[in-house]
């Protein structure tokens, strides 16, 4: 069955760089994704990877694929204390309209 | 461009008291829309899915129903609400394709006492 596995908490120092990592068990996933959810708010869109790539970049994010493992990960560069937030690892299987979630993981950063 | 609205953003409400909480869409047409619930700041649980106005599938058995009226809007009630209804309501929308991408409303803290 589908599964996907997320460490629970991480703790950054200001200007570090983030890694918050994913895995996964289905190998017919065709999107993965990374969502961040503020407290008390909604899950916000980051950023997704199609499963032929390897990696994509966008400003400070860096998402990395790795397929073989099923693992998958989610850089910040320079965090920051409003990167502070739940993030979550999300993979579909194309046209099943039910993304799988992991339970995400809180990224604290510290002073 | 698209947005998701959620009524209301908080409700406390005593236990075997009934539920309403709404979602709508805006910007899209014939959208799939779901219900997840978030307890204790942690991992989504899907609760109803729909992938149309009347078709309504359920993840998991509970006191809870979802009804869709309209193409756009996404309705979770319960007749009488339990104790461990108490959480954090999530609807989300995503277009009909492969991605499934969702995008995320801005949630509803249910607290029943």
């Amino acid at each position: 069955g589908e599964d996907v596995e997320q460490s629970l908490f991480l703790s950054v120092r200001e200007g570090d760089s983030s890694v918050i990592n994913c895995t996964y068990t289905d190998s017919s996933s065709t999107y993965l994704y990374w969502y961040k959810q503020e407290p008390g708010a909604g899950l916000q869109l980051l950023t997704y990877i199609f499963s032929n790539m390897d990696m994509k970049q966008d400003q400070r994010l860096t998402v990395l694929l790795n397929k073989k493992d099923k693992h998958l990960s989610l850089r910040i560069a320079d965090t920051q204390t409003g990167d502070s937030a739940i993030y979550f690892c999300a993979e579909s299987i194309g046209g099943s309209y039910i993304p799988t979630f992991g339970r995400g993981t809180s990224l604290i950063v510290h002073p | 461009s698209q947005t998701i609205h959620q009524w209301p953003a908080t409700l406390v409400q005593p236990v075997g008291s009934p539920l309403s909480l709404e979602c709508t869409v805006e910007g899209t047409s014939n959208p799939n829309l779901y219900w997840y619930r978030q307890a204790a700041g942690r991992g989504l649980q899907l609760l109803f899915y729909s992938v149309g106005i009347g078709q309504i599938s359920s993840e998991v058995p509970q006191n809870l129903s979802a009804s869709r009226p309209q193409d756009r809007q996404f309705i979770l009630s319960s007749k009488k609400l339990l104790l461990s209804d108490s959480g954090f309501y999530l609807c989300a929308w995503s277009v009909r394709n492969e991605r499934d991408t969702q995008y995320f409303g801005p949630g509803t803290r249910l607290t029943v006492l």
